[in-house]
């Protein structure tokens, strides 16, 4: 069991604001900077989301993210059908020492 | 364009080894630390190894000490997994990653390789 929690799967229609959540705690999320990996079916996972609110170049403005206490936040706005994949978070724990990943969210567009 | 290609996976049989490398291109190898992230079949991320970029640090996820080791060899730009003792639970996807480091000093995964496939199975 991860000591960074995502909900399994999150859904929405095109066009919509999809918004996935990565809770914590105080050694980790609460303390850290947090990340995330989205990895499209069949491919590796690709940075899409550094320092928690910093965009890779390349990755659209539709991403977004945000972090409020021990929980993290990625928001997409504009939900189109090529988002479809699994969005994974990760921070490092401090009393872990190590990086830790959430247990990802599949997205689907309906 | 950063480009890391893992070779090396295959089928072996439980308590087996294998030897994965990565090789990589578009950027001063010797400048980053490098890592190993594995992806169980239908799983999700597990961070595997890392190592510094001379080499000195190592380090292993818990399940993994004593069995894996990752060096580097910074003059032909590749990594490598010595992966020994392999379990049915080593299964899984190895990718391998660049490490860049936030702000605080704390490591992030900014670049993966396609990975590469190693089942454990008698």
């Amino acid at each position: 069991q991860s000591v960074v929690t995502q909900p399994p799967s999150a859904s929405g229609t095109p066009g919509q604001r999809l918004t996935i959540t990565c809770s914590g705690g105080r050694l980790n999320v609460g303390v850290n900077f947090v990340h995330w990996y989205q990895q499209l079916p069949g491919t590796a996972p690709k940075l899409l989301m550094y320092m928690t609110d910093h965009r890779p170049s390349g990755v659209p403005d539709r991403f977004s993210g945000s972090k409020s206490g021990t929980s993290a936040s990625l928001a997409i706005s504009g939900l189109r059908s090529e988002d479809e994949g699994d969005y994974y978070c990760a921070t490092w724990d401090d009393g872990l020492s190590r990086p830790v990943f959430g247990g990802g969210t599949k997205v689907t567009v309906l | 364009e950063v480009q890391l290609v893992e070779s090396g996976g295959g089928q072996v049989k439980p308590g087996g080894s294998l030897r994965l490398s990565c090789v990589v291109s578009d950027f001063t190898f010797s400048n980053y630390s490098m890592a190993w992230v594995r992806q169980a079949p239908g799983k999700g991320l597990e961070w595997v190894s890392s190592i510094s970029d001379t080499g000195s640090f190592r380090f292993y996820g818990s399940s993994m000490k004593g069995r894996f080791s990752t060096s580097r060899d910074n003059a032909r730009n590749s990594m490598f997994l010595q992966m020994n003792g392999l379990r049915a639970e080593d299964a899984a996807v190895y990718y391998c990653t660049r490490w860049s480091y936030d702000i605080r000093g704390y490591p992030y995964f900014d670049n993966w390789g396609q990975g590469t496939l190693v089942t454990v199975s008698s």
